[in-house]
Parts: structure tokens; C-alpha cells; sequence
């Protein structure tokens, strides 16, 4: 299957610093990414729709200048956590799925775990 | 309402048992369906894809839809321990433009 690749696998940072996470398509361009969240024990929440060459969607209660999102090629997406505070702790998972196949599957990359001090 | 329901579980089993994972979804126009396999603090990885009614055998997992009743279901035989996980179900309508996840039902599958 395709492989989506993410970058940092987990980082801590203190309060009122930015985090910038890389989503990368390693064997496939993808024109559209999908961003989501999970808290522990809670299912996978989206946040927003990362479009290649235009603004992101996002997704209702999800603020737009907190979670800075940009797809500048095909292969990557960048979703910057702004001002982090402990609230936005959380696991981030990004996903495509491979346009030229069109089934549909979402693969996902590798998650980045957030801590925020 | 919720896009996708599923049972949190957990859902206990023994080892060789038969799992039975279920999951209902409110949207008629909804096209594809998948079940992933989620471990504890991993992403979640593709375990079955179902887009007609009936059923869908790979291996020791089967995935069963069925349209009219809104209803798709994850079989796997043989359990073993290592099946232990979060098993999600996702459904999207025909341009995959959106993906809904349910809540995820934890299986445990005992030794």
C-alpha cells in the first residue's frame, strides 16, 4: 500500500512555542491530506482538509490561526500548532490516500505525540 | 447523531475464539466502508475495505455489509493475542471526500 510519512514522531515543547509536524507521500502525490487528532482513549477527530496549491478546510470549532496548515506540493503538508498551550496536547495524524488507485483507503502516517509543558 | 456508531467494548474473547465487531452508520449516500486496526499510541493501519453488500474474506478476517440495514461488520477466527487492539470503522461517500471514523470498540483477546 502507499506509505505516508510524518515527521516528528513525538516532541515536547514549553508553553507558547510553535510546532511545525511534516506529513510527507512517500510513493504517491496527493492532492488532498487529511489532519486529525486523538486524545487517549478517544476516536480519531478531523480536523481539517489540506487541499495542495489552496487553503485548508477546516472543520468546525477548529481554529484556523491556531492550526496553521499548508500543502505546498503534492507530496507534503505541514500543520504548525501555534502558541501551543497544555490543551493541545494530543496525538496528530495525518492520512491521504492515493488518487491514481481511487479505492478510497486512507493511509495514515505515523502520528506525532505532543507534549506541551 | 453520530456518523458512524460502534460499540466501545471492550470485547473480550479467548484465544481461537471468533470475533464479532459491529458498526452502524446514519448516512444512506455513504459508498465505502473500512475497518482499521488501531495499537496503543500507533496510527491506525487498514485491515479490510468493503464497497458492495455481503461478504469480503481475507484470511482470518471477513467483512460483511449490508446497505439496506446500515450495517458493517468485522469477523476475525483464530483470534489471537496479538489482534488486541482498537478496531475503527470508516465510511465515506463515493468521492472519498470525507472520511468517518466511529469511536473505535476495543478487543481483548485472552491467552
Amino acid at each position: 500500500g502507499a506509505v505516508v510519512s510524518q515527521h516528528p514522531s513525538w516532541v515536547i515543547c514549553k508553553s507558547g512555542t510553535s510546532v511545525k509536524i511534516e506529513c510527507r507521500s512517500l510513493d504517491f502525490q496527493a492532492t488532498t491530506m487529511f489532519w486529525y487528532r486523538q486524545f487517549p482513549k478517544q476516536s480519531l477527530m478531523l480536523m481539517a482538509t489540506s487541499n495542495e496549491g489552496s487553503k485548508a478546510t477546516y472543520e468546525q470549532g477548529v481554529e484556523k490561526d491556531k492550526f496553521l496548515i499548508n500543502h505546498a506540493s503534492l507530496t507534503l503538508s505541514t500543520l504548525t500548532v501555534t502558541s501551543a498551550h497544555p490543551e493541545d496536547s494530543s496525538f496528530y495524524i495525518c492520512s491521504a490516500r492515493d488518487p491514481v488507485v481511487n479505492t478510497g483507503e486512507l493511509f495514515f502516517g505515523e502520528g506525532s505525540r505532543l507534549t506541551v509543558l | 447523531q453520530k456518523e458512524v456508531e460502534q460499540n466501545s467494548g471492550p470485547l473480550s474473547v479467548p484465544e481461537g475464539a471468533i470475533a464479532s465487531l459491529n458498526c452502524t452508520y446514519s448516512d444512506r449516500v455513504s459508498q465505502s466502508f473500512f475497518w482499521y486496526r488501531q495499537y496503543s499510541g500507533k496510527s491506525p493501519e487498514l485491515i479490510m475495505s468493503i464497497y458492495s453488500n455481503g461478504d469480503k474474506e481475507d484470511g482470518r478476517f471477513t467483512a460483511q455489509l449490508n446497505k439496506a440495514s446500515q450495517y458493517v461488520s468485522l469477523l476475525i477466527r483464530d483470534s489471537q493475542p496479538s489482534d488486541s487492539a482498537t478496531y475503527l470503522c470508516a465510511v465515506t461517500p463515493y468521492n472519498f471526500n470525507k472520511f468517518y471514523f466511529g469511536s473505535g470498540t476495543k478487543l481483548n483477546v485472552k491467552p
